[in-house]
């Protein structure tokens, strides 16, 4: 049962371009959301997060917006950057159960392109 | 500030061989986690220690998992005995006092297991 979805596992964008990475979560319990970039043979690192009173939260080139009723949440890189190319994980928690449990996507591998 | 630290990086054993991987937290975060990560999958929780305490094992099998973080600081995660489908990076993340409302959640490297 994948109750976080990324749907494309890759997306090719041209430098300065936006990328949009989407996410799809099934768990109406689900009250934070956090995207993770990971680079290869390292760990995840946080990037940005939302919590569920919001519908967007920006940082810099990133933005992240979550649309609630259609349990749906996006990041925006804009501009992308050649650096940017990584694997970008969505990840969700449920926080009012008390814990910290992270659900992760598979993950959709972004290539910024010269 | 350093960040997680895990040893080894990488690992190759034998299928029913044992394995232990180290993870050494953020300094000051009282949580760390566990996950399993398998080639083309997202990171998926094995164990989550609050201070030495276990908060969530639900998704470790502990038929041949072992995990504990005696002393509320280092954590060790054990297989015993290794199967084929155990072969994955495993990752330690931390992060601050829950209480605190900090969430995110810091990761290290990450060991890479091959089981032959």
């Amino acid at each position: 049962d994948q109750q976080v979805k990324q749907n494309s596992p890759s997306l090719s964008v041209q430098e300065g371009r936006i990328s949009i990475l989407n996410c799809d979560y099934t768990n109406s319990m689900f009250d934070y959301f956090l995207w993770y970039k990971k680079y290869p043979a390292e760990g995840p690192t946080f990037l940005i997060s939302i919590s569920s009173i919001k519908d967007k939260n920006e940082d810099g080139r990133f933005t992240v917006f979550l649309n609630k009723s259609a349990k749906h949440l996006s990041l925006h890189i804009v501009p992308s950057q050649p650096g940017d190319s990584a694997v970008y994980f969505c990840a969700a928690s449920a926080r009012a159960g008390g814990g910290n449990k992270l659900t992760f996507g598979t993950g959709t591998q972004l290539k910024v392109e010269l | 500030e350093a960040g997680v630290a895990q040893s080894p990086r990488y690992k190759i054993i034998e299928k029913r061989q044992s394995v232990a991987f180290w993870c050494n937290p953020i300094s000051g975060h009282a949580t760390l986690y566990w996950y399993q990560q398998i080639l083309g999958q997202g990171p998926k929780l094995l164990i989550q220690f609050q201070n030495n305490g276990v908060v969530d094992d639900s998704q470790l099998p502990k038929d041949r998992f072992s995990a504990e973080r005696l002393k509320g600081v280092d954590s060790t995660l054990k297989i015993q005995p290794a199967k084929l489908e155990d072969s994955a990076v495993y990752l330690c993340a931390s992060s601050s006092t829950l209480s605190r409302g900090n969430y995110e959640q810091y990761f290290g490297p990450g060991t890479r297991l091959t089981v032959t």
